[in-house]
């Protein structure tokens, strides 16, 4: 099974700054690296899928990089929505894993 | 519009029996992948369980693996889940997502909960 790690657990930022996500994979996935957006209460959302390819209809801000086994996600500037918790997840051999997530918090 | 409306959670004893639902619309069911996903009330995202567009391929996490069964009714847009010998850790919402490129998942459903406990 691929573990999924992400750092940091919490982040802390203000709207306006940017903020950076790390996911870091027991082994490599390759390109096969999405990130999820998930706020209280709903179902997560599809932000980024083949660790850098923008779903649709997410705004540009959100961005990702990577392969292997080091990831990241990076929002350039926060807006008060994207206070949320973030998991990345990866895909092999049709069995799927989560990271553990990390909350992204308002400042 | 995409739909999926899951249905069967509820209150089980341990070592009981439930049967999850996941009926979908507003895409072609057949052509796609699916999966439950599970979230622990106040913990992360854990995938459960995966099927293939055809129903013949099947995968599932080692924490369900011979107690959860996954399937689906192409002819009735229905997934499902056959949960048995469940054990209160097993008491999560859990969702349906379809499959999007590479066993990622573009679209959920709002969740049902089941709750393990005497």
């Amino acid at each position: 099974e691929t573990v999924l790690t992400q750092s940091p657990a919490t982040l802390s930022l203000s709207p306006g700054e940017r903020a950076t996500l790390s996911c870091r994979a027991s082994q490599s996935v390759g390109t096969f690296l999405a990130w999820y957006q998930q706020k209280p209460g709903q179902a997560p959302r599809l932000l980024i899928y083949d660790a850098s390819n923008r779903a649709t209809g997410i705004p540009a801000r959100f961005s990702g990089s990577g392969s292997g086994t080091d990831f990241t996600l990076t929002i350039s500037s926060l807006e008060p929505e994207d206070f949320a918790v973030y998991y990345c997840q990866q895909c092999t051999n049709w069995a799927r894993t989560f990271g553990q997530g990390t909350k992204l918090e308002i400042k | 519009e995409v739909q999926l409306l899951e249905s069967g959670g509820g209150l089980v004893q341990p070592g009981g029996s439930l049967r999850l639902s996941c009926a979908a619309s507003g895409f072609t069911f057949n052509n796609y992948g699916m999966s439950w996903v599970r979230q622990a009330p106040g913990r992360g995202l854990e995938w459960v369980s995966a099927i293939n567009s055809g129903g013949e391929v099947t995968r599932y996490a080692d924490s369900v693996k011979g107690r959860f069964t996954i399937s689906r009714d192409n002819s009735k847009n229905t997934l499902y889940l056959q949960m048995s010998s469940l054990r209160a850790e097993d008491t999560a919402v859990y969702y349906c997502a379809k499959d999007f490129n590479r066993g990622n998942f573009d679209y959920w459903g709002q969740g049902t909960l089941v709750t393990v406990s005497s």
